[in-house]
């Protein structure tokens, strides 16, 4: 199993443009979460889904959009990407049970000029 | 709203010394979670801790939840260089429209153990 995979792994974008980050995950998990993690803030959670075609705005929703057209996606999209929007993206899956862990993909390092 | 505080942030110890750190939460929870990150690298689970008392060990490192206390601790025992990196708690709670959970992070330790 590749658990949970991100593509890219590095962009460079400059201000205004736009890209979509792809996560999937093969484990069959039901929800998966899109966070960004920036020095000295841990963190944070800027979309969710709970199962396919569904998704909900995390603590940091403003300036991205995500979908989940099949249950082993869930796509982040930047429409007009600023500097305030440089950051490393993780996305994780976990499944409903009892634990709710939560796995990992290996990051997408952006940057925005 | 949940707040993760972890303490120390920054942590520089030697080999062989024994230190704690602590994970302090605002709201009722009894599922905490430890994550580990190296530097440039994904976090990895380490430690899910689901109820009041629990307590769970793995090499040196020994993690526990005081539910009624809102805290949790990773302790670490005659620390080795190999366990240099940044330890991340979580704390679930429930997203109210779906009945979904969420984990809210601490801050993160950075621990750098010297030889």
């Amino acid at each position: 199993n590749a658990g949970v995979t991100q593509t890219p792994k590095f962009r460079v974008l400059k201000t205004g443009q736009s890209m979509t980050l792809l996560c999937a995950q093969d484990m069959n998990h039901e929800y998966m979460y899109w966070y960004r993690q920036d020095p000295g803030m841990g963190l944070r959670l800027i979309h969710y889904s709970v199962g396919e075609g569904t998704t909900a705005k995390g603590e940091v929703p403003d300036g991205y959009n995500v979908s989940r057209l099949k249950k082993q996606n869930f796509l982040l999209g930047l429409e007009s990407a600023a500097p305030s929007q440089t950051s490393v993206y993780f996305c994780a899956s976990s499944y409903w049970g009892q634990t709710y862990e939560q796995y990992f993909g290996p990051g997408t390092r952006l940057t925005v000029t | 709203e949940l707040k993760v505080e972890q303490n120390p942030l920054f942590l520089s110890m030697q080999e062989g010394k024994n230190y704690t750190i602590y994970c302090n939460y605002s709201t009722t929870s009894d599922r905490l979670y430890w994550y580990r990150q190296d530097p440039g690298k994904s976090l990895e689970s380490l430690f899910v801790l689901l109820s009041n008392g629990a307590v769970k060990q793995e090499g040196r490192l020994m993690a526990s939840l005081d539910t009624k206390a809102r805290l949790s601790t990773l302790h670490i025992t005659a620390a080795v260089h190999d366990l240099s990196a940044t330890y991340f708690c979580a704390v679930d709670s429930f997203i109210s429209n779906f009945g979904n959970e969420k984990l809210t992070f601490g801050t993160g330790t950075r621990l750098t153990i010297i030889p």
